[in-house]
């Protein structure tokens, strides 16, 4: 899975501020899967989006997150004005066109802790 | 109810023992079930997929789906040290984006 790359791995920001989490598919995958991990409710997933298209976002919190993926560059999960519940690792995986999600792989996370 | 349950664990064990990790679920419409294995501050690592009921192995892995009763197991034969890890089930329909659902992860200990 090391062909996922997630930056940064570690995040810390302060209550309120923006944090942007960058996901970068493995070569010849065009869709990404974003999922947020707690310590005590395993893998959640959030939102599925492929180029230029969110398809599936209904694990998304409804305010202050957004994904994009755009056709050039990396996906992004942004999270406005964060709150310490924010706190968790944050997990994308890829698959390529046509493929489902038994055949994505994942990245190494980003961690973020709001202070 | 949650739609997969999965004991967290940890479940400690010799070297060299049989492992049996297992979930629950509750919705019919799950056709794929995956094992997922996670090393600590890593991410998940897909090991094996079987679609519908049945059987399926690799190596020292075996994973078992019996659909009428909602439960799927993950064996591993003779574990290893290196086998400590969280296990994670996932599921997922036919229909849609197949995005699949996990269970929480059963940490898995493997004592020399």
């Amino acid at each position: 899975n090391a062909g996922v790359m997630q930056n940064p791995r570690h995040l810390v920001r302060r209550r309120g501020q923006e944090a942007r989490l960058r996901c970068s598919p493995m070569k010849g995958h065009s869709h990404v899967y974003w999922y947020r991990q707690l310590p005590e409710e395993g893998l959640k997933f959030m939102v599925y989006l492929q180029k230029e298209n969110i398809i599936d976002e209904s694990g998304m919190p409804k305010e202050r997150f957004s994904a994009e993926f755009p056709k050039e560059g990396p996906s992004i999960l942004r999270i406005q004005q964060v709150v310490r519940g924010d706190s968790a690792a944050y997990f994308c995986a890829s698959s390529p066109e046509g493929g489902r999600n038994t055949e994505a792989f994942f990245g190494q996370g980003t961690r973020l802790t709001v202070v | 109810q949650k739609e997969v349950e999965q004991d967290p664990g940890p479940l400690s064990v010799p070297e060299g023992a049989i492992v049996s990790l297992n979930c629950t679920y509750s919705n019919s419409a799950f056709q794929y079930f995956m094992w997922y294995r996670q090393y600590s501050r890593k991410g998940p690592e897909l090991l094996m997929y079987t679609y519908s009921s049945g059987n399926k192995e690799d190596g020292r892995f075996t994973a078992q789906v019996d659909k009428s009763s909602k439960y799927i197991s993950l064996f591993i034969r003779d574990s290893q040290p290196s086998d400590s890890a969280t296990y994670l089930c996932a599921m997922s329909g036919t229909g849609g984006s197949y995005i699949p659902t996990f269970g929480r992860g059963t940490s898995l200990i493997v004592h020399p």
